[in-house]
């Protein structure tokens, strides 16, 4: 399988920074990653598909680039609501898998 | 609004089943696969299963081949993971979560429900 991986694994940041966040596929996957952010206690809310699509709802802060095997998610200027956990995932191959998420923290 | 809620969650021991439930709601559940994804206590997220819009296609992970089972009763707009032969390694909070499809994408998950925690300890 696939095994996605992400750095940093905590990232401290002050509000209004821009933040950077960095998924690597073992083996490309095109353009087939999403974004995901959970918050403590919530389930996951998709943010980005097809690498750099924003879902439905989601605030133009959050960018989403990359494909093969190295994406990049962006946050342009991170908002209190931000401070969160991200997760990365690839939908190419089967199974699906996540990466170990990035935590965003304040600085 | 759009909503998926899981039920069936709780505390069991070793080698004993439990069936969890995903009731979906404002969408025509019918037209969707649906998956089941887990997230033990402070760890990552794992996919476990998926089931085709119909029914008519199941594919799981391997650690729980052959002990889950997913199915759908779209009538009852409502998703079910029956779990057999439960291991602590099974303790987790499940979510039920729809497929994304061709309005986002095959296998990215647009909506999710809010979990459901299984423990499964003597």
């Amino acid at each position: 399988e696939i095994v996605m991986t992400q750095s940093p694994a905590t990232l401290s940041v002050s509000p209004g920074e821009r933040a950077t966040l960095s998924c690597r596929a073992s083996q490309s996957v095109s353009s087939n990653l999403a974004w995901y952010q959970q918050k403590p206690g919530q389930a996951p809310r998709l943010l980005i598909y097809g690498a750099s699509t924003r879902a439905t709802g989601i605030p133009a802060r959050f960018s989403g680039s990359g494909s093969g095997t190295e994406f990049t998610l962006t946050i342009s200027s991170l908002q209190s609501e931000d401070f969160a956990v991200y997760y990365c995932q690839q939908y190419n191959n089967w199974p699906t898998t996540f990466g170990g998420g990035t935590k965003v923290e304040i600085k | 609004q759009v909503q998926l809620v899981e039920s069936g969650g709780g505390v069991v021991q070793p080698g004993r089943s439990l069936r969890l439930s995903c009731a979906a709601s404002g969408f025509t559940f019918s037209s969707y696969g649906m998956h089941w994804v887990r997230q033990a206590p402070g760890k990552g997220l794992e996919w476990v299963a998926v089931i085709w819009y119909d029914g008519s296609n199941k594919y799981y992970a391997d650690s729980v081949k052959g002990r889950f089972t997913i199915s759908r009763d779209n009538s009852k707009n409502t998703l079910y993971l029956q779990m057999n032969s439960l291991r602590a390694e099974d303790t987790a909070v499940y979510y039920c979560a729809r497929d994304g499809g061709e309005a986002v994408d095959p296998d990215a998950f647009d909506i999710w429900g809010q979990g459901t925690m299984v423990t499964v300890s003597s």
